[in-house]
Order: structure tokens, then C-alpha cells, then sequence
């Protein structure tokens, strides 16, 4: 089973400024087979990213995703108000599609 | 539009059983594969499992700490996959969502709303 560790666990930003959010997996993700999920609360999560950088229609171009192998990252440019959420990277490379623990993007 | 629909989330005591459904609407239901995630109260999430499209073979994959209790579903003439869940723990309280899944891999695309299960005596 291939384990996700997403850091760090809480990002304290202003509105405006860059948040650039990691996902390290225990072995390489084949074919780039990951993707990111935004939570807010009391809502269900929505898909954001897939195949580790391609955006999902209707999501701003302010969100991009990279890496590769091992290491992957989200990065949001000029944070909006309704960006600070929960960010989950998830991997589908395997049958089995495991989660990261999160990463919570929060007003400073 | 794609549309998920949970139902069946309830109390339970521990060592009981319970099936949720997932009415899916907005899409070919029979091409799809389908998956469930759970997430604890204040916890992150946790995949499940998920099971293929008829199309492809329509088999089932689960995670480690579910495998042997949980069992994933479908009926391609209802547009409706179930999770059976039993032996419950108190550990197995948590929304469950249900989701569709991108070409029979366990990538999640689309969420429904989730159903609550609690497990407590």
C-alpha cells in the first residue's frame, strides 16, 4: 500500500499570498497517478487536480499541481477567501487509492 | 449533471450489520466505476474501496482495515451501488460518501453528499 504524507499540516497565509502544499508517497506513483482534493467545511470534498497537474474544468488557473516519482506539490497563487480549506492528495496509481492526512490551509 | 445520492446512514450498535445505497443519476452508471470514502468526525479522509464497471469485470477492491466486513455492490438496472457493512466498530463511525471513479482506477471524481453512520451502543 502506497502511504501519503502531506506537509505541513497547517499553512497560515493572508489573502494574496502564495501556498504551496507537499505530498510525499512511501514509493513511486506510476504515470503521475495523483491528484488533489479541496474540503471546506461542511461540505463534501471536490476534485481539483488529476494526473498530478492537470486541472479539472472550472477550477482557476491559480491552482496548479507538479512532481513526480515520489514528491508532488499544490501550489495557490494569491490565495482567495474561499481557497482556506482542507487539501487532500490522493494516489490511484495501485487498486487501492489512498489519501493523504491533509493539509489545512487557514487565514493568518 | 452527475448527481450522487447517499441513504441509509443510521446508529447502530457495535457487531451489527448496515447497508448504505448510492442512487447516481446525470451519467452512464453501468460504464462507471464507483467508490467509498469515509471520514471520521474531524478526521481526514479514508478511502475504502471501490468496484469496477460490469463493463470492464465488476470487481471489488478494499482497503486493509475494512476487507472481510465491507462489501461494495452494484446494480447497473438501478443506477445504485450499495456498501454492506458489517461487524461494526465504534471505529467505523464517520460520513460515507460515495463517489464515481475515472475509468476503473480508484481516482475520484465526482462526491456525493455523504450519509452519517454511528456506531455506539
Amino acid at each position: 500500500e502506497i502511504v501519503l504524507t502531506q506537509s505541513p499540516g497547517t499553512l497560515s497565509l493572508s489573502p494574496g499570498e502564495r501556498a504551496t502544499l507537499s505530498c510525499r508517497a512511501s514509493q513511486s506513483v506510476s504515470y503521475k497517478y495523483l491528484a488533489w482534493h479541496q474540503q471546506k467545511p461542511g461540505q463534501p470534498p471536490r476534485l481539483l487536480i488529476y494526473g498530478a497537474s492537470s486541472r479539472v474544468t472550472g477550477i482557476p488557473d491559480r491552482f496548479s499541481g507538479s512532481g513526480s516519482g515520489t514528491d508532488f506539490s499544490l501550489t495557490i497563487n494569491r490565495l482567495e477567501p474561499e481557497d482556506f480549506a482542507v487539501y487532500y492528495c490522493q494516489q490511484y496509481d495501485n487498486s487501492l487509492g489512498t489519501f493523504g492526512q491533509g493539509t489545512k490551509v487557514e487565514i493568518k | 449533471e452527475v448527481q450522487l445520492v447517499e441513504s441509509g446512514g443510521a446508529l447502530v450498535q457495535p457487531g451489527r450489520s448496515l447497508r448504505l445505497s448510492c442512487t447516481a443519476s446525470g451519467f452512464l452508471f453501468g460504464d462507471s466505476a464507483m467508490s467509498w470514502v469515509r471520514q471520521a468526525p474531524g478526521k481526514g479522509l479514508e478511502w475504502i474501496g471501490f468496484i469496477r464497471s460490469t463493463a470492464y469485470d465488476g470487481t471489488a477492491e478494499y482497503a486493509a482495515s475494512v476487507k472481510g466486513r465491507f462489501i461494495i455492490s452494484r446494480d447497473d438496472s438501478k443506477n445504485i451501488a450499495y456498501l454492506q457493512m458489517s461487524s461494526l466498530k465504534a471505529e467505523d463511525t464517520a460520513v460515507y460518501y460515495c463517489t464515481r471513479t475515472w475509468f476503473d482506477t480508484p481516482l475520484v471524481d465526482y462526491w456525493g453528499q455523504g450519509t452519517l453512520v454511528t456506531v455506539s451502543s
